[in-house]
């Protein structure tokens, strides 16, 4: 079954350093996600992403986050200038549609650490 | 505001009995709902939804009921097994597209 893969499966990097996660979506899927979850609590919305652009964004992606899809298969998270509160799994998900009856499909995250 | 929370926020269960996981939600206009299992060190995994035109849909050992007068949504397994033990979440889909996820329920299943 196709599956939504993540890298690197952990990441340790220093405040204020620029970190780049990345994912590669189902081959078919139109629309591109990250969500992420601070350990121990519920897994919170990032960002969307069709047709090369942004399609919505939640008030914790600010400037210091930027997301790209450099080719036809990647799709990366940027964090600009990290902080400690930026510590979490980051997940990346991908899906056919949008809506009902479009379920997000999960990678298995990327842990960041931040120091 | 919206927001999709679990009833309780753990669950034991004996292998092979029945389980049942609640979910409110507050947000009328949802209306597709979905039910994630995670496992330790794993992302999301999708297991059953729902759109808000039906109140029932089963899949494999999996009941999803959805009751819009109450706003409130359940994940019932059926002869529960030892790999059913990780962290349950509801997530909504409002009309902005994204994903509205619960806090979670760990169910633990007892041999």
């Amino acid at each position: 079954e196709p599956e939504v893969t993540q890298t690197p499966s952990h990441q340790v990097t220093q405040m204020g350093q620029e970190v780049i996660l990345r994912c590669v979506p189902i081959s078919n899927h139109l629309y591109f996600y990250w969500y992420r979850q601070i350990l121990g609590q519920k897994v919170e919305f990032l960002v969307s992403f069709y047709n090369n652009e942004i399609s919505e964004k939640s008030e914790i992606f600010d400037d210091q986050f930027s997301v790209e899809r450099p080719d036809g298969s990647n799709f990366t998270l940027k964090i600009r200038s990290t902080k400690l509160e930026d510590s979490a799994m980051y997940f990346c998900a991908s899906s056919v549609g949008q809506g009902a009856s479009s379920p997000l499909h999960f990678g298995n995250g990327t842990r960041l650490t931040v120091t | 505001g919206e927001s999709v929370g679990l009833h309780l926020p753990t669950l034991s269960v004996q292998e092979g009995d029945n389980s049942i996981i609640n979910c409110a939600y507050s947000n009328s206009a949802s209306d597709y709902f979905i039910w994630y299992k995670q496992e330790s060190g794993k992302g999301p995994q999708f297991i059953i939804d729902i759109r808000s035109n039906m109140d029932k849909r089963q899949g494999q050992r999996v009941t999803v009921l959805l009751n819009k007068t109450v706003k409130h949504l359940s994940l019932q397994i059926a002869a529960t097994q030892p790999g059913d033990s990780a962290v349950y979440f509801c997530a909504e889909n409002g009309n902005d597209y994204k994903l509205s996820f619960g806090a979670g329920t760990t169910v633990t299943v007892r041999a």
